[in-house]
């Protein structure tokens, strides 16, 4: 079992540079999201999406892109790195509102530095 | 606005004592809370749910307390190991809502 699976693990960037995130679950959850853990601040909601060809924005959106063009996949993008986005990236997914009582299941995170 | 706070920060405990992690929350409607172990470098766990009806629920060394009239939670770790060294986080989640509400985080050393 898969789980949720999140590429890279680790990357280095030069500011100003893209890079996009991709996050894929296997157990056809409805909802995904996109989180950045920073010492001292726990998860920070980025962005979410509630189904296929759906995103909004979560609680720090600025600075990113999203898309979620088939319901396994959440993408997670940075157009224009700057160091304040160094930081650990978590993907979660969640059955939906009518199951699972609202269980989130994590990836193991991707480590991104920005010089 | 939900809300969801934790203590103590941090904590070390010597390896077989017991401890007691606190979370108070603000959810409403409310749903279910979670505590959630997040071992160094990997992704956040489901530990135990915590709904309405009750009051008190065990995963093996792990036992969860919810007081919906005081809106306090508390994870209570017996017989502490050197695994148990991990951030614990609480989440809420309030009914019909798509963003759980997470605490910061308490996190737990377990020295030898």
């Amino acid at each position: 079992n898969a789980g949720v699976t999140q590429t890279p693990k680790f990357r280095v960037l030069k500011t100003g540079q893209s890079m996009t995130l991709l996050c894929a679950q296997d157990m056809n959850h409805e909802y995904m999201y996109w989180y950045r853990q920073d010492p001292g601040m726990g998860l920070r909601l980025i962005h979410y999406s509630v189904g296929e060809g759906t995103t909004a924005k979560g609680e720090v959106p600025d600075g990113y892109n999203v898309s979620r063009l088939k319901k396994q996949n959440f993408l997670l993008g940075l157009e224009s790195a700057a160091p304040s986005q160094t930081s650990v990236y978590f993907c979660a997914s969640r059955l939906g509102l009518a199951g699972n009582i609202g269980e989130l299941f994590f990836g193991e995170g991707s480590r991104l530095t920005v010089l | 606005k939900n809300q969801v706070e934790q203590s103590p920060q941090s904590l070390i405990i010597l390896e077989g004592k017991n401890c007691t992690l606190q979370c108070n929350y603000t959810v409403s409607p409310f749903s279910n809370l979670r505590w959630y172990k997040q071992d160094t470098g990997r992704g956040p766990v489901s530990l135990t749910i915590m709904t309405f009806s009750e009051n008190t629920k065990s995963n093996g060394r792990y036992t969860a307390t919810l007081d919906a009239d005081t809106k306090q939670s508390s994870l209570h770790i017996t017989a502490s190991q050197l695994s148990d060294s991990a951030s614990y986080i609480c989440v809420g989640l309030s009914g019909g809502s798509y963003i759980p509400t997470f605490g910061r985080g308490t996190s737990l050393i377990v020295h030898p």
